[in-house]
């Protein structure tokens, strides 16, 4: 059985960089897509971005295209989430989430327990 | 972009009662549908995928229907275990979309 943990949140000034990483344990990932899903305080889930099984491939949403880069290392079994240019509309509690297909970008299943990313002055 | 909407927001339940969610897609998503139970403080959890396949260990009283643009999550009887929120989520297309939430309350 897959467990994830995600780390690397923490407090941030805005127009600054953090890595987020999620490792796995249990399994390997390497033939299944990873995602990242948000969810700001007291709101809603939000699809961030996903990753092929190799890491050919990337999607994002709008909303974080061009500033987070996500990414993984098979041989560590961990995703990554490189947030660049943060802003306070990222502050939100980011789930790693594993989908159910190797690429085609499914329902996720497991999820991690999250790690909290607050961007503040 | 696909818009998911959840109705209703909210919900004021008893135990035992029978409830229902319902997800509309702006566009059809044919069966590309899942449902997530999120507890206060903790990740959310697969409870159904392809509109009505129950994810293994999820309870029976659970049930989803529905394709093309409108989906339904049932409980049929309501346990003590189920208040929660609850999402619908689209895989039919990317960006993958969430609707807004539905939380069932004890009344």
């Amino acid at each position: 059985q897959v467990q994830l943990v995600e780390s690397g949140g923490g407090v941030v000034q805005p127009g600054t960089s953090l890595r987020l990483s999620c490792a796995a344990s249990g399994s390997s990932l390497s033939t299944f897509g990873m995602h990242w899903v948000r969810q700001a305080p007291g709101k809603g889930l939000e699809w961030v971005a996903m990753i092929w099984f190799d890491g050919s491939y990337q999607h994002y949403s709008d909303s974080v295209k061009g500033r987070f880069t996500i990414s993984r290392d098979n041989s560590k079994n961990t995703v990554y989430l490189q947030m660049n240019s943060l802003s306070a509309e990222d502050t939100a509690m980011y789930y790693c989430a594993r989908d159910s297909s190797s690429s085609r970008g499914n329902w996720f299943d497991p999820w991690g327990q999250g790690t909290l990313v607050t961007v503040s002055s | 972009d696909i818009q998911m909407t959840q109705s209703p927001s909210t919900l004021s339940a008893s135990v035992g009662d029978r409830v229902t969610i319902t997800c509309r897609a702006s566009q059809s998503i044919s069966s590309w549908l899942a449902w997530y139970q999120q507890k206060l403080g903790k990740a959310p959890k697969l409870l159904i995928y392809k509109a009505s396949s129950l994810e293994s260990g999820v309870p029976s009283r659970f049930s989803g229907s529905g394709s093309g643009t409108e989906f339904t999550l049932t409980i049929t009887s309501l346990q003590p275990d189920d208040f929660a929120t609850y999402y619908c989520q689209q895989y039919n297309s990317y960006p993958l979309t969430f609707g807004g939430g539905t939380k069932v309350e004890i009344k």
